[in-house]
């Protein structure tokens, strides 16, 4: 079984600062790991994933992340946050059957 | 990336009427497609998950009589609210697994549905 954990249900940094949204994850099988965005009303987009290979892992929209298995983390970071970097964000984690499980949620605040 | 477009976005019903949601994915042939129901404000929850021709999976807790799903071809899966109540109003988003893609996972932009 897979599940997810986001630490933080908020988050704000000012625009220009760095963005750090952290995901702890637990799998019984090595995990697909996954970072997802969502504007207000919308669906989700992929920011990025990870499988298999370079444990850092660039995506979208400038942001990365690093599979740390030693941690079982997958942590969401970018440089200089941009106002419409605002939005929610889902990590989440697949094993072998790929049914997908979520965290619960960060919502990040970007003050001009 | 590979696209999956629900319709209808936005649908409005009458407390006890049936109501389909469908899911496709346009540009490539899902064998597996998955539903999630998301509350304001919250994650999104697994409610099955769907296999092209034989019948869904549903996870513990979802009314498999109450939410139908049907994956009739690799392109499209349905759900169905039936006998929809106000607090079956939510947000559902289903998800299409893009095989020559590493197996990654898109979504559709969702459905809100509204029981009134």
């Amino acid at each position: 079984a897979q599940s997810v954990t986001q630490l933080g249900s908020h988050v704000s940094v000012s625009e220009g600062a760095l963005v750090l949204l952290r995901c702890n994850y637990s799998s019984s099988v090595p995990p697909y790991l996954f970072w997802y965005v969502q504007y207000p009303n919308q669906g989700l987009q992929l920011l990025l994933k990870y499988t298999t290979g370079a444990t850092l892992v660039k995506g979208i929209n400038g942001f990365e992340a690093e599979f740390k298995k030693s941690e079982t983390s997958f942590h969401l970071t970018k440089p200089s946050a941009h106002m419409s970097d605002a939005a929610e964000y889902f990590c989440a984690v697949s094993g072998n059957n790929n049914d997908m499980r979520f965290g619960a949620g960060t919502r990040l605040t970007v003050k001009p | 990336g590979a696209v999956v477009s629900q319709h209808p976005s936005r649908v409005i019903c009458k407390s006890g009427t049936s109501v389909k949601i469908e899911c496709r994915s346009l540009d490539f042939q899902a064998t597996t497609m998955f539903w999630y129901r998301q509350f304001p404000k919250q994650s999104l929850m697994l409610m099955a998950t769907s296999n092209e021709g034989s019948k869904a999976t549903y996870e513990q807790g979802v009314e498999k009589d109450k939410f139908l799903i049907n994956h009739a071809s690799l392109t499209l899966s349905t759900l169905t609210v039936t006998s929809a109540h106000p607090e079956d109003s939510s947000f559902y988003i289903c998800s299409a697994r893009y095989p020559s893609s590493g197996n990654t996972i898109y979504f559709g932009e969702g459905s809100w549905l509204t029981v009134v």
